[in-house]
């Protein structure tokens, strides 16, 4: 099934350890996304990809770092979580005509 | 700067009741789309519908109806006869109408959550 495939689903981590949430698209969809969600507040940019080898930021950057190394994968690194990440991760992608896919989400909570 | 305003934080009401669900939103683009997303109990994000701005006229899918009025920049979604699987957060989303392939960044709402009671 074409879609966005993002690991691992949750996860529990200590604070000042690194993690890498994994994102996997296979529809050849060359702008990815990392959005994070938090209650009361929908869903904010953290990073963005336009294309292979390019990377942006969104809204909210800090404490997040993102790699664009092929059309396929935009992995989200921590570099050291901080509790104030813990969140509701969403990866998506978008078509040349603007639709979305989104992945299911990683629920990560560090403590 | 883009903005997406749902001012309705949770809304409640009995079954076969209808709703509607406020979108405001705030663009310098003349062209950009708007959307409006599901997101259940169980978490994924659910599509219901993408607007172009140049195209105002009102949709309806089955008990599901949209509003677009660019004069008044909103974009409301209104359900008739509720059902208790309406029961969830909704989403509304600004993107700009760029080249695609670059990338059209999604701007969300705070969302509106949806109690629907037997």
């Amino acid at each position: 099934i074409a879609g966005i495939t993002q690991a691992p689903t949750s996860q529990i981590l200590a604070a000042g350890r690194r993690m890498t949430l994994r994102c996997t698209q296979d529809m050849r969809h060359n702008a990815m996304y990392w959005y994070r969600q938090d209650l009361g507040l929908g869903l904010r940019l953290i990073h963005y990809s336009n294309t292979a080898g390019t990377t942006g930021k969104g809204e909210v950057p800090d404490g997040y770092s993102v790699s664009r190394a092929n059309t396929d994968d935009f992995p989200l690194t921590l570099a050291s979580a901080v509790p104030s990440q813990t969140s509701v991760y969403f990866c998506a992608s978008s078509d040349r005509e603007g639709r979305y896919t989104f992945g299911s989400g990683t629920r990560l909570t560090v403590v | 700067a883009q903005k997406v305003t749902q001012a309705q934080t949770e809304i409640s009401v009995v079954e076969k009741e209808d709703v509607t669900l406020d979108c405001v939103y705030e663009t310098r683009d003349t062209t950009y789309y708007l959307f409006w997303y599901k997101q259940p109990p169980s978490g994924e994000l659910v599509f219901l519908i993408r607007r172009n701005s140049f195209d105002e006229q009102n949709e309806i899918s089955g008990r599901y109806s949209w509003n677009f009025q660019k004069s008044t920049s909103s974009f409301n979604f209104t359900i008739t006869a509720s059902q208790v699987v309406d029961s969830a957060v909704y989403f509304c989303a600004l993107s700009e109408a760029g080249v695609w392939n670059q990338g059209g960044k999604l701007i969300f709402g705070q969302g509106t959550e949806l109690s629907v009671k037997p």
